[in-house]
């Protein structure tokens, strides 16, 4: 079965430090790899696509990087206002249009 | 990217009653999605709102309880019936515009409560 699992659940940083989200996965035929930003009471918010090992994406103090198994989201210095959930999914081959998400990473950065 | 809309934004209603979502595009879009947010969790496909014909429902999620509509390629609607408090959850679409991505993209979406 396809799976998603990301950690930590929540991390604390302080302004300026910075730090890696994980997302590792289980899927027949990866498609894409998803990362989307959440605040509260919003929807969220796509930031990367990634397709193969190897391949990383930049927005700002973001990267994203992907292996075979799992998925990175470095955050370089990160600020208050990155505080959100962060959220991978996975889209296989054979499933179609089906995202399967994991649960997030809640940010806080305190300043 | 597209710009989504969604109505309600949040709406508090008795258990057995009807909800419907509508969801408003700024675009054409061919590809239309929604999903369900449960409390502390995860998304959750619903269905594909299809163009013409009748939603493509994932497992679990039958048309009975949750009926589409995608009259146009700009927008759909997603009723929740006979509700029980179990549905209480954020209720959100989302688009796949382009051609060759396949990223999704989503609207604010609609948080209902059922008392």
């Amino acid at each position: 079965e396809d799976q998603v699992t990301q950690s930590p659940e929540a991390l604390r940083l302080q302004e300026g430090e910075s730090s890696s989200l994980n997302c590792s996965y289980t899927v027949s035929g990866l498609r894409g790899l998803f990362w989307y930003r959440q605040d509260p009471g919003k929807g969220p918010e796509f930031l990367f696509t990634l397709y193969s090992a190897g391949e990383e994406k930049e927005k700002e103090r973001l990267k994203a990087t992907l292996t075979k198994k799992e998925s990175f989201l470095h955050i370089t210095a990160p600020k208050p206002e990155d505080s959100a959930t962060y959220l991978c999914a996975v889209q296989a081959v054979i499933t179609g249009n089906q995202f399967y998400f994991g649960t997030g990473t809640s940010l806080t950065v305190i300043p | 990217s597209a710009v989504i809309s969604q109505k309600p934004s949040r709406d508090i209603c008795q258990r057995g009653t009807s909800l419907t979502i509508q969801c408003q595009v700024d675009s054409q879009v061919t590809m239309m999605f929604w999903y369900r947010q449960q409390p502390g969790q995860s998304l959750t496909l619903i269905a594909t709102a299809n163009q013409g014909s009748e939603a493509t429902y994932e497992s679990g999620f039958v048309i009975d309880k949750f009926p589409i509509s995608r009259p146009n390629l700009t927008f759909s609607t997603l009723t929740v019936s006979n509700m029980s408090p179990e549905d209480s959850s954020i209720y959100l679409c989302s688009v796949r515009p382009g051609q060759g991505a396949y990223e999704q993209y989503f609207g604010p979406g609609t948080r209902l409560t059922v008392t």
